[in-house]
C-alpha cells in the first residue's frame, strides 16, 4: 500500500538551512505536498510540487523532488524561531471509494529552532 | 481566503456517551470534506470523505456506526463519536475542497477529545 516516510525529528540554529526529507511509495502520485502544523493548531500548506518538477522555490523554501528514488524534500533558508513546527510531506492518492486527489500522510518531522 | 473553523476546539466525555464534532468552511462552498484523525507521534490518518447531500466513503477499518458523518449543507459537516470509549480519545482534523477537481484541502484547526 501508500506509505510516506519522514525523520522524527530535525534541531537546527537560527539562521541556518533545515532540509527535512520524505520518501513516498505510490509513482502514480501526482502531487506532492509539505504542510507545517503548529502546537494545538490544523495544517497549514506551505508548498506543493507537481509530479513533473524536479524543483520548486516559493521565497525561503525549496522543493526538491527526485521522482526516480520517489525522495522529496523541503529546504527553509534562514531558519528562524518561527519555524518550529511540524512538517508533514503527503502524497496524493485514490481512495478505497474511487476518489481521486485524497492525501496519505507521513508522521511528521519536528523541526527545533535554536536561538 | 479559505477558512475551515471547527467546534469544538476541546471536548472532554465520559465514556459510553456520543460527541459532535463540527467542521465548517466559513468563506466557501465546500462539496468535499474529510475527516481525519491524528495519533500523538502519527501521522494523520484519514477516516473518511463527505460530499454534501450523499453519504460518507469511509477508509478501511474505520467503523461508520461508531463514526457517523453528516454533511448537511455546503459548509457544514459534522463527525459524530457515538459511545465513546477512551480509546477514541485523539485529534480531529477536518478539511474541505472548495471543488471536486481542486487539489487543495483547506484544514481546520482540530478538537481534541478525551473520553474519561
Amino acid at each position: 500500500g501508500e506509505d510516506v516516510e519522514q525523520s522524527l525529528f530535525l534541531s537546527v540554529r537560527e539562521g541556518d538551512s533545515s532540509v527535512i526529507n520524505c520518501t513516498y511509495t505510490d509513482s502514480s502520485s501526482t502531487y506532492l505536498y509539505w504542510y507545517k502544523q503548529e502546537p494545538g493548531a490544523g495544517l497549514q500548506l506551505l508548498t506543493y510540487i507537481f509530479s513533473n518538477m524536479d524543483m520548486k522555490q516559493d521565497q525561503r523554501l525549496t522543493v526538491l523532488l527526485n521522482k526516480k528514488d520517489k525522495h522529496l524534500s523541503l529546504r527553509i533558508a534562514d531558519t528562524q524561531t518561527g519555524d518550529s513546527a511540524i512538517y508533514f510531506c503527503a502524497e496524493s492518492y485514490m481512495n478505497y471509494g474511487g476518489s481521486q486527489g485524497n492525501l496519505i500522510f507521513g508522521k511528521g518531522t519536528k523541526l527545533s529552532v535554536k536561538p | 481566503g479559505a477558512v475551515v473553523s471547527q467546534h469544538p476546539s476541546r471536548v472532554i466525555c465520559k465514556s459510553g456517551t456520543s460527541v459532535k464534532i463540527e467542521c465548517r468552511s466559513l468563506d466557501f462552498q465546500a462539496t468535499t470534506m474529510f475527516w481525519y484523525r491524528q495519533f500523538p507521534k502519527k501521522s494523520l490518518m484519514l477516516m473518511a470523505t463527505s460530499n454534501e447531500g450523499s453519504k460518507a466513503t469511509y477508509e478501511q477499518g474505520v467503523e461508520k456506526d461508531k463514526f457517523l458523518i453528516n454533511h448537511a449543507s455546503l459548509t457544514l459537516s459534522t463527525l459524530t463519536v457515538t459511545s465513546a470509549h477512551p480509546e477514541d480519545s485523539s485529534f480531529y482534523i477536518c478539511s474541505a475542497k472548495k471543488l471536486a477537481g481542486q487539489r487543495e484541502q483547506y484544514f481546520g484547526p482540530g478538537t481534541r477529545l478525551t473520553v474519561t
